[in-house]
């Protein structure tokens, strides 16, 4: 069974300061993409990684997959409140098909 | 372009109903998976539709099913609900099966009581 841990859960920081979340499984996947969901919506890619070693970013988000396509993270630079939301990475296998989700990581940046 | 489309946003049921979920996905998109979001948790895959026909299916029993039309748009049906069944579902389209990612639907909140 391919599993997906996400780290941590829960992250409560204050604007300004910096983050990383962690996904890790001991599967491989084809690519690796990462989620936002903010309450009452669905999720939003923000990016999808498929190489090894890949690193990707989006103004103050940095996407890493790990060499192995085994792992990856994501690090916020200066949070502000409106990355406030729920993050998800999901992996994928051949051709896509079905994505296996990490349980998500809650973050709240105070102003 | 336009994204999914998912209705009805919310729903009541009560146990042992039947109900149907439906789902337009983006245009140009030829893949449609289903997802249950249980509160505070990930997604879990619950199957997807390429081209009409099913495409991979997860750990959900067989009164979960489903249907894609030619248009592409398709339907999640739950026989004999059970309280468990309370989540959100998502509906997500991608193209060719979604190694680069899926747009993702706002959901439907069903609840079970």
């Amino acid at each position: 069974t391919q599993l997906l841990e996400q780290s941590p859960q829960f992250l409560s920081i204050q604007e300004g300061e910096n983050l990383t979340v962690y996904c890790n499984s001991s599967s491989v996947f084809s690519s690796l993409q990462w989620y936002r969901q903010e309450p009452g919506e669905g999720p939003v890619l923000l990016v999808t990684v498929v190489t090894g070693g890949e690193v990707k970013k989006l103004k103050r988000l940095t996407f890493q997959f790990g060499d192995a396509r085994k792992d990856s993270s994501l690090h916020i630079t200066a949070a502000q409140p409106g990355d406030t939301g729920l993050y998800l990475c999901a992996g994928a296998g051949n051709q896509g098909g079905k994505l296996i989700f990490g349980q998500g990581t809650e973050l709240s940046v105070k102003p | 372009e336009t994204g999914v489309t998912q209705s009805p946003t919310h729903l009541i049921k009560t146990r042992g109903q039947q109900v149907t979920l439906r789902c337009s996905s983006q245009s140009g998109h030829n893949t449609v998976s289903w997802y249950q979001q249980a509160l505070g948790q990930g997604p879990q895959f619950i199957f997807q539709y390429y081209r009409e026909e099913e495409n991979g299916r997860g750990n959900f029993p067989p009164r979960f099913s489903g249907l894609q039309f030619p248009n592409y748009s398709s339907e999640l049906n739950v026989n004999a609900l059970e309280l468990d069944d309370s989540a959100l579902y998502l509906c997500a389209s991608s193209l060719w099966g979604g190694l680069y990612g899926y747009t993702f639907g706002s959901g439907t909140r069903l609840t079970v009581v």
